[in-house]
């Protein structure tokens, strides 16, 4: 079964300060994994994307990196503000279908 | 520009009524798209693939009675929550490929 584990669960950031989230998957065949960024009551909205071939990459201060071999991906945040405070989830889809394999998310909150 | 629009944002029901929620794609024509439900602090989780001219595809679980998709253009669906009750109360999504993953602005459902 396709699988994406995302941790912390949740973690909290002074404000101007970094962090790194994590996420491990066992989607196969990889086609790519996408960052998403989600506020309260709002839907998902991309970060970033990457395929087999990329090892990173950023969207002002956020800065992807992906390992294929481990299958594994993060996502560091430079520079906190407490906009950034929401919920990023991992998303890995299968180069077999459409599908979308979806992480639990980490839930981040900035304070000042 | 915002891709996929949904509608409406927030729904307050009775239980025992019917919900719709309108998914548009805003500047393309979408043969596919899907219908996500995410409950608090959880993951998305596929609900359904909603196809263009044809019947939607539900996923295990789903009660395909109970959510009614219609998607009869190439840029609308629709997703109709029959006979609503207070555990139906969650957070709705749709969502198209393009070919990335862009997500409406959600739906919350509260049944009382």
């Amino acid at each position: 079964k396709n699988q994406v584990e995302q941790s912390p669960q949740s973690l909290i950031i002074l404000e101007g300060k970094n962090c790194t989230l994590q996420c491990n998957y066992t989607v196969s065949p990889f086609s790519n994994l996408r960052w998403y960024k989600q506020d309260t009551g709002r839907g998902p909205v991309s970060l970033t994307i990457m395929t087999f071939s990329e090892n990173t990459k950023s969207n002002g201060r956020y800065t992807a990196t992906l390992d294929a071999d481990t299958k594994q991906s993060s996502l560091h945040i430079t520079a906190s503000q407490l906009s950034d405070s929401a919920s990023y989830i991992c998303v890995v889809s299968s180069a077999n279908d459409y599908k979308l394999s979806f992480g639990a998310g980490t839930t981040v909150t900035v304070r000042a | 520009g915002a891709v996929v629009s949904q509608h409406p944002s927030r729904v307050i029901c009775k239980s025992g009524t019917s919900v719709k929620i309108e998914c548009r794609s805003l500047d393309f024509q979408a043969t596919t798209m899907f219908w996500y439900r995410q409950f608090p602090k959880q993951s998305l989780m596929l609900m359904a693939t909603s196809n263009e001219g044809s019947k939607a595809t539900y996923e295990q679980g789903v009660e395909k009675d109970k959510f009614l998709i219609n998607h009869a253009s190439l840029t609308l669906s629709t997703l109709t929550v029959t006979s609503a009750h207070p555990e139906d109360s969650s957070f709705y999504i749709c969502s198209v490929l393009r070919p990335e993953a862009f997500f409406g602005q959600g739906t919350r459902l509260t049944v009382v």
